[in-house]
């Protein structure tokens, strides 16, 4: 099955650091990724749509210059957490949806465990 | 506005246990809807999906059917097994711009041998 691949798995840095994420689809093309921040014991929160070759699409109350998103080919997104701060700690997870139609289900990547110190 | 609302955890039951997670929906248009599971430390899975009224999702003993008519599609297992331990997620994708998919907040099960 469609596999997305995240990476790293954990990130533990000071504060100030800035953090990249990638998220790779490993065996399809995703013209959309989606990123999400989820807090403990808390459910999905959507941060922004990333489309392939275009800007990012934030939701509302996402800084958009503090997380950087770019969807620069077809299987790869990446994630920046800039000037990160202990309060940008969270497991951020990365999915995408093969193929552009609604019944397709998304596939989400491992998470990536981020502590800032 | 377009959300989902499953059962508040933990939900506590012993092994071969008959379980139920209800989850409900309020949505414009026709959505698809979803569950997922997520392990311990791990991203979500996809566990079934439906895509229309009445259809009838299912994997690996869980079922649940897309019912219109109550805006419902909870999540059934006739004997649960300590392994299916996790976090379930009720979702629902919009036919709209953009198919964002909407997260209900998680039920956390614990199974117990």
């Amino acid at each position: 099955g469609a596999v997305v691949s995240q990476h790293p798995s954990r990130v533990i840095c000071k504060s100030g650091t800035s953090v990249k994420i990638e998220c790779r689809s490993l065996d399809f093309q995703a013209t959309t990724m989606f990123w999400y921040r989820q807090f403990p014991k808390k459910s999905l929160m959507l941060m922004a749509t990333s489309n392939e070759g275009s800007k990012a699409t934030y939701e509302q109350g996402v800084e958009k210059d503090k997380f950087l998103i770019n969807h620069a080919s077809l299987t790869l997104s990446t994630l920046t957490v800039t000037s990160a701060h202990p309060e940008d700690s969270s497991f951020y997870i990365c999915s995408a949806r093969e193929g552009g139609f609604v019944n397709q289900p998304q596939h989400f990547g491992d998470g990536t465990r981020l502590s800032i110190l | 506005g377009n959300s989902v609302t499953q059962m508040e955890g933990p939900v506590t039951l012993s092994e071969e246990a008959f379980l139920t997670i209800n989850c409900t929906y309020t949505a414009t248009g026709y959505p698809s809807l979803f569950w997922y599971v997520q392990y311990p430390g791990e991203g979500l899975q996809l566990l079934l999906k439906a895509t229309k009224a009445d259809d009838k999702g299912s994997n690996k003993g869980f079922e649940a059917t897309y019912r219109k008519e109550t805006t419902s599609f909870h999540l059934e297992k006739g004997s649960v097994q300590v392994s299916d331990s996790a976090v379930y997620f009720c979702a629902l994708t919009l036919n709209t711009g953009g198919f964002k998919t909407i997260f209900g907040a998680g039920t956390r099960l614990f199974v117990k041998a």
